[in-house]
């Protein structure tokens, strides 16, 4: 089995920060994702790559930067935290884009003070 | 987009079988039905998928009515560890791509 490792697991930021969140994935899946959940909400689609150095955009991309340097990488920037924002950011991936299932980390909790 | 509308919450005791339900009216022909569970602080895990025709694992049994319309996930013999809240998706082709859009969930309590 693999497993999928994202980092920090809790960031505070400041209003207007640049904040990075990284996800790692040791299954050799081609596409990879990321999702934000907001309390009591749905998971929302930022970004997703299907390969490596691909990019595409999700429903909610508006904030957000991705990068696919690597395989078995994926990060999210955002670009300027608003204040008072709190949410959760899933990061998944999948052997293809066509896969049936995500395999999903445990998230990165962000709060912007 | 296709869109899936579940109870906010339901409650069980250990050793029910549960009935979790799921309304797709607007469900395309070639849209998956896929549920996952999510425990806190964790991300979603895997429980199911089909299509048309019912299916079983090892979790759960998946009913999907005749017309596609609404489906249910079957949890047999429910144990504490069984509390979490479940996603039902559909699975949307869009221009080649494919993205599940996840909704609002069921949240499962059980109780001893």
């Amino acid at each position: 089995g693999g497993i999928i490792t994202q980092t920090p697991k809790f960031l505070i930021g400041q209003e207007g920060q640049k904040l990075t969140l990284k996800c790692q994935q040791n299954f050799n899946h081609d596409t990879m994702y990321w999702y934000r959940q907001d309390s009591g909400k749905g998971l929302r689609l930022i970004y997703y790559s299907i390969t490596e150095n691909d990019l595409q955009k999700g429903d909610l991309s508006e904030g957000y930067d991705a990068s696919r340097e690597k395989k078995s990488s994926f990060s999210l920037t955002v670009t300027s935290a608003q204040k008072n924002e709190m949410a959760v950011f899933l990061c998944a991936s999948s052997p293809s884009l066509g896969a049936e299932t995500l395999y999903f980390g445990s998230g990165t909790r962000l709060t912007v003070l | 987009d296709a869109k899936t509308t579940q109870p906010d919450s339901m409650e069980s005791t250990e050793g029910e079988t549960v009935h979790l339900p799921c309304s797709h009216a607007t469900i395309s022909g070639n849209e998956y039905i896929y549920w996952y569970r999510q425990v806190p602080l964790q991300g979603p895990e895997y429980v199911t998928h089909g299509l048309q025709q019912n299916t079983t694992n090892s979790m759960a049994f998946l009913a999907i009515a005749s017309d596609r319309k609404s489906s249910t996930l079957i949890l047999p013999h429910v144990s504490l560890r069984d509390a979490a809240v479940y996603h039902c998706i559909l699975r949307v082709k869009e221009g080649g791509s494919a993205k599940l859009i996840f909704g609002e969930g069921t949240k499962l309590t059980v109780s001893s």
